[in-house]
């Protein structure tokens, strides 16, 4: 089966910009999560949707992040206007009986 | 404040020997345990999962849980260059449904 894909794999915009990166999970998954990895840190949890309904969001920083999962299928991160302090490396993941969730490989941003 | 807490490393061991991974976690209501696998620039990969006090084996790894002491180890037996990567230990508090919070990592040398 297909894994998850998230894209961009990098992305480079400036400050004040807006972001939007995409991951597809694996098809049937109902479980999606967002992550996150800032340099130096531990990778930490974002976001959490069961299908279309926001599960849990208490991960989210601020409300300049923006997550949609329309129809249930893939999801989208919104970042916008981007902040220097929101580069790293964005982690999708999905899974179906809620343990061993299956990552992407990331989107790495930047903002400069 | 719910942690995960792992020696960054690096551990260095010679090609065959059996390596040691630990991890120690802050809450006692941690349900369930993983250890994932990251090669540099690439997605987390599990290894292994355990929720009982004791032993778990797969192959050439065998993760250990101690619930009383809130710690949890990943051994790997005759260790292999492959092996090199950084290992992240991850809980869950939320049973089924839970979101992982994720230590910082340690990162594995296999000396040939």
């Amino acid at each position: 089966e297909a894994g998850v894909t998230q894209f961009p794999s990098h992305s480079v915009i400036e400050k004040g910009q807006t972001v939007t990166l995409r991951c597809d999970p694996i098809s049937g998954h109902d479980n999606l999560y967002w992550y996150r990895r800032v340099m130096g840190k531990e990778i930490k949890f974002l976001l959490h949707f069961v299908k279309e309904s926001k599960q849990d969001e208490s991960g989210m920083p601020n409300n300049r992040f923006l997550a949609e999962r329309t129809g249930g299928t893939y999801s989208t991160l919104k970042v916008q206007p981007a902040e220097l302090e929101d580069s790293g490396v964005y982690f999708c993941a999905s899974s179906q009986e809620n343990y061993g969730y299956t990552f992407g490989s990331g989107t790495r941003l930047t903002v400069v | 404040q719910k942690e995960v807490e792992q020696n960054s490393g690096p551990l260095s061991v010679p090609e065959g020997a059996i390596a040691s991974l630990n991890c120690t976690y802050s809450d006692r209501g941690s349900q369930s345990f993983f250890w994932y696998r990251q090669y540099s620039g690439k997605s987390p990969e599990l290894i292994m999962f355990i929720y009982s006090n004791g032993d778990k084996e797969d192959g050439r790894f065998t993760a250990q849980l101690n619930k009383a002491s809130q710690y949890v180890s990943l051994l790997i037996r005759d260790s292999q260059p492959s092996d090199s990567a950084t290992y992240l230990c991850a809980v869950t508090y939320g049973g089924s449904q839970g979101n992982l919070i994720f230590g910082k990592g340690t990162k594995l040398s296999v000396k040939p």
